[in-house]
């Protein structure tokens, strides 16, 4: 199993720009999550999933749209890029009913 | 959900048993104590859960005073391969895990 999977790895985005980072995962979970994490800090919820087509809001949703069309995938979509937006951010899933959230490798973003 | 208070860093050396404490005072009577382990650039990885007394497996050891208003992660016999930022989260699966935060965490740095 490829576990969770992100892509892409980098990308440097203009002021104004859209985007939408890839998250995937093999393991069936109904569970997804996005966060982000800026230098120094913890990690910040930005929207989570428990199922395909639910969806809701985490600590810092502002500026994301997220979509559960399969199990499988949780795309976070960045609509007119700021750079306040430039942070790592990781996806990740879990089964839901245990403690143990898998994340994938992260994505890290810079906003120019 | 519980708000957690553990230390911003700690230092020790190779062969040294670390612990690390978390502050939970208002931790629900449903809630589970659950440590995650970060290296630099990766995503976190889960290390331990508890919800009262002892509990021990490959990586490190998690104790929870009677009361449980907190909570001690060990870590026996550390290796430079240690070093990463430690965190500590309360709540109960599957209804906190879209609120669940990641706070700084602790970062433990092993030397030689």
């Amino acid at each position: 199993n490829a576990g969770v999977t992100q892509t892409p790895k980098f990308r440097i985005l203009k002021i104004g720009q859209s985007m939408t980072l890839q998250c995937t995962q093999d393991m069936n979970h109904n569970y997804m999550y996005w966060y982000r994490q800026d230098p120094g800090m913890g990690l910040k919820l930005i929207y989570y999933s428990v199922g395909a087509g639910i969806t809701d809001k985490g600590e810092v949703p502002n500026g994301y749209n997220v979509s559960r069309s399969t199990t499988e995938d949780f795309p976070l979509r960045l609509e007119l890029a700021a750079p306040s937006q430039t942070s790592v951010y990781f996806c990740a899933s879990s089964s839901g009913d245990r403690y143990e959230q898998y994340f994938g490798p992260g994505t890290r973003l810079t906003v120019t | 959900l519980a708000k957690t208070t553990q230390p911003i860093s700690m230092d020790s050396y190779e062969g040294q048993e670390v612990n690390i404490t978390c502050s939970h005072n208002n931790i629900a009577t449903n809630d589970y104590i659950t440590w995650y382990q970060q290296f630099p650039s990766q995503g976190p990885r889960f290390i331990i859960q508890g919800y009262k007394t002892k509990v021990t497996n490959e990586v490190a050891s998690l104790f929870i005073p009677a009361d449980r208003k907190s909570s001690t992660l060990s870590l026996p016999r550390v290796s430079l391969s240690d070093t990463a930022v430690y965190y500590c989260l309360v709540g109960v699966p599957p209804d906190s895990w879209g609120k669940l935060q990641f706070g700084a965490g602790t970062q433990v740095v092993v030397t030689p």
